[in-house]
């Protein structure tokens, strides 16, 4: 069964450094999400691609992160600098398309940690 | 605004033991309501959804969900957990504006030998 993948998997860095993280969605996906989780609390869309443009980042702090999607299908998030308060799940889902109907499949997430 | 609620931040249950996980949503037109699992390490799976039609809906690994309109529910239930069900819950629902999830904070499930 296809999956999404995510790496690393595991993520420790120090604060004021540069982060990234990459996804890789379903084959034929055209809609990807990048979600923040806290400990103890659902997750947070930072932002939402279809194919290679974004269609929301409202979410995302644009002082400090960046997402991009550029031939439509992987994708990268990057933090830069990192700060302490960023600790948290990176989750990263795929649908087919952007549909009330089509369900979102996740990725194992990345547990960043920023010490 | 457009929220969902899970009242119970943890559950603890035997094994065998019946099981139900509350969710409330507020959303003024008709939601479109799902409940996802996720267990340590794992990313979150998509347990059963509700679009329409038959209010009571079956998902995987024996779970289903109640959609109750006139009280804003709608809860997940299984007859009898297992040691595997150990896991966080998570109800969710769709904006049919952009088609984003909005979460619940999560229930956690602990099931006693």
């Amino acid at each position: 069964e296809a999956e999404v993948a995510q790496s690393p998997r595991y993520k420790i860095t120090e604060k004021s450094q540069a982060v990234a993280f990459w996804c890789d969605p379903i084959s034929g996906h055209a809609t990807l999400y990048w979600y923040r989780q806290i400990l103890g609390q659902g997750p947070e869309l930072l932002v939402q691609f279809q194919d290679e443009s974004v269609v929301d980042d409202s979410q995302l702090p644009k002082d400090r992160f960046s997402a991009e999607r550029l031939k439509g299908v992987d994708s990268t998030l990057k933090i830069q600098p990192a700060e302490l308060g960023d600790s948290a799940m990176y989750l990263c889902a795929s649908s087919l398309v952007a549909d009330t109907t089509y369900e979102q499949y996740f990725g194992p997430g990345t547990r960043l940690t920023v010490t | 605004a457009q929220s969902v609620t899970q009242p119970d931040i943890h559950i603890t249950v035997s094994e065998g033991a019946s099981l139900e996980l509350r969710c409330n949503y507020s959303y003024g037109a008709t939601p479109y309501l799902f409940w996802y699992v996720q267990s340590p390490g794992q990313g979150l799976q998509l347990l059963l959804k509700y679009f329409s039609g038959d209010t009571l809906v079956q998902g995987i690994k024996g779970f289903e969900a109640e959609f109750k309109r006139s009280q804003s529910s709608f809860n997940l239930r299984k007859p009898s957990v297992h040691w595997s069900d150990a896991a966080e819950y998570f109800c969710a629902v769709v904006l049919d504006s952009n088609y984003q999830l909005i979460w619940g904070a999560g229930t956690k499930l602990i099931i006693k030998p």
